[in-house]
């Protein structure tokens, strides 16, 4: 089992939509959580990171279910613009700042 | 902007040939990793290095080796390329005091191509 699952997609959407994204993770020590976007043939960015009250950045509002071990990335409102790959990313347990990074869901949205 | 640079962008080679791909970055950061990520993959960590002179290998077995002798340069050494080595590579760094403190900032990567 990998350590961090995302369903691969692609999510085709138009514009305007509002689209989540999940990811689940392995280790239930995890304490960090982010999501990165990477565009087309180009290194991830950080989005956002994921805390456990949950926390909104604009259109794009992230949550974390311990209990579960998912967390969750929810976009309103989508632009053109918003079309690229999202990374779950899990830092490792044991303090080493070790990213763990899912394989990432397929965002295209359309006109 | 991230101040993280890499060099070659693009590398076709030949199978049997030595190669350095070169990993540099001017915010001081402590921390540097090196990442391999195929085409619709997960990225996976082959090397990382806490500051000078420290080097370690990350989850993913690599034939690559690294040195820190520099803070600001990780480099990235294959002895002898092989097809299977063909792949993006992806440099990274880090540094305690950033907020939050796990945030990696990614050089633009080097796609090698081993023929």
């Amino acid at each position: 089992r990998k350590e961090v699952e995302q369903d691969p997609g692609p999510f085709n959407v138009p514009e305007g939509a509002t689209v989540a994204f999940n990811c689940t993770y392995s280790n239930s020590a995890s304490q960090s959580f982010f999501w990165y976007r990477q565009d087309c043939r180009k290194e991830p960015k950080l989005l956002m990171s994921v805390y456990s009250s949950g926390n909104e950045d604009g259109r794009f509002t992230a949550q974390l279910n311990r209990a579960s071990q998912y967390i969750s990335l929810l976009i309103r409102d989508s632009k053109l613009s918003d079309s690229a790959t999202y990374l779950c990313v899990v830092v490792e347990a044991g303090g080493y700042n070790k990213l763990i990074f899912g394989a990432g869901t397929r965002l295209a949205v359309h006109p | 902007e991230a101040d993280i640079y890499q060099t070659p962008r693009y590398l076709v080679i030949g199978t049997g040939k030595k190669i350095t791909l070169e990993c540099s970055q001017t915010m001081g950061h402590d921390k540097m990793y090196w990442y391999q990520q195929d085409p619709g993959m997960e990225l996976h960590l082959i090397h990382y290095s806490y500051g000078v002179n420290s080097t370690e290998k990350g989850d993913l077995s690599s034939e690559s080796t690294v040195s820190r002798i520099r803070t600001e340069h990780f480099p990235l050494t294959l002895e002898s390329a092989r097809p299977s080595h063909t792949s993006q590579y992806l440099c990274a760094s880090s540094d305690f005091y950033l907020q939050p403190q796990e945030t990696q900032y990614f050089g633009p990567g080097t796609r090698l191509l081993v023929l």
